[in-house]
């Protein structure tokens, strides 16, 4: 069975930084890019950022560029997301997510971990 | 980026059909996919590129388009379908979701 369990969220002040983990098992994680995916409260789901099987690309959306980072850890099947300079509209639950194939469809999701932005 | 524009609400009786619709703002070609996401939970995927029902999804779920116009189908709907279903495009980075429709059951 694909599980997807992140880890690491909490209360931060803004300015300050934070780091989610997603430990993967169930499938050979080396094999798969694998994504960060952000809810707000009360909102819709929000892209944040992609990194594919081996590392060596990684993609963000435009307002975390240069504060966040995606990396990977394959030999420990965990995927990461520093969280750098946060802000208050950076509160949201974050969600890991594996894609599949060329379509890059995500198709399993964790449940989610999150994190609130304030002073 | 490319903007994913769906309905805000719909309400149907049990029993009946539902068709949620999805607009992409240019060509996603098939690169459209479905999720549910009941309340406190995370997403889950029903169908993917367009018209694939993913493994597991029961079949009353059907999705259909191609372009810019997509619409998922559930036919006969029923209690455990009430969430909110988002459309997902990955033709284009930022991959982009529709703001989400919540299906309420009249």
């Amino acid at each position: 069975e694909v599980q997807l369990v992140e880890s690491g969220g909490g209360l931060v002040q803004p300015g300050r930084s934070l780091k989610f983990s997603c430990a993967a098992s169930g499938f050979t994680f080396s094999d798969y890019a694998m994504a960060w995916v952000r809810q707000a409260p009360k909102k819709g789901l929000e892209w944040v950022a992609t990194i594919i099987y081996d590392g060596s690309s990684t993609y963000y959306r435009d307002s975390v560029k240069g504060r966040f980072t995606i990396s990977r850890d394959n030999a420990k099947s965990t995927l990461y997301l520093q969280m750098d300079s946060l802000r208050s509209e950076d509160t949201a639950t974050y969600y890991c997510a594996r894609h599949r194939g060329i379509s890059y469809v995500m198709d399993a999701w964790g449940q989610g971990a999150s994190v609130t932005v304030s002073s | 980026d490319t903007v994913l524009t769906q309905s805000p609400a719909l309400a149907v009786s049990l029993g009946q059909r539902v068709t949620i619709s999805c607009r992409a703002s240019k060509s996603v070609s098939t690169y459209m996919h479905w999720y549910q996401q009941k309340s406190g939970q995370q997403p889950k995927l029903l169908i993917y590129s367009a018209s694939n029902l993913e493994s597991g999804v029961p079949s009353r779920f059907s999705g259909s388009g191609s372009g810019t116009d997509f619409t998922l189908t559930i036919d006969p709907v029923e209690a455990d379908d009430i969430a909110n279903y988002y459309c997902q495009q990955s033709n284009e980075l930022p991959f982009t979701f529709g703001s989400g429709t919540k299906l309420e059951i009249k």
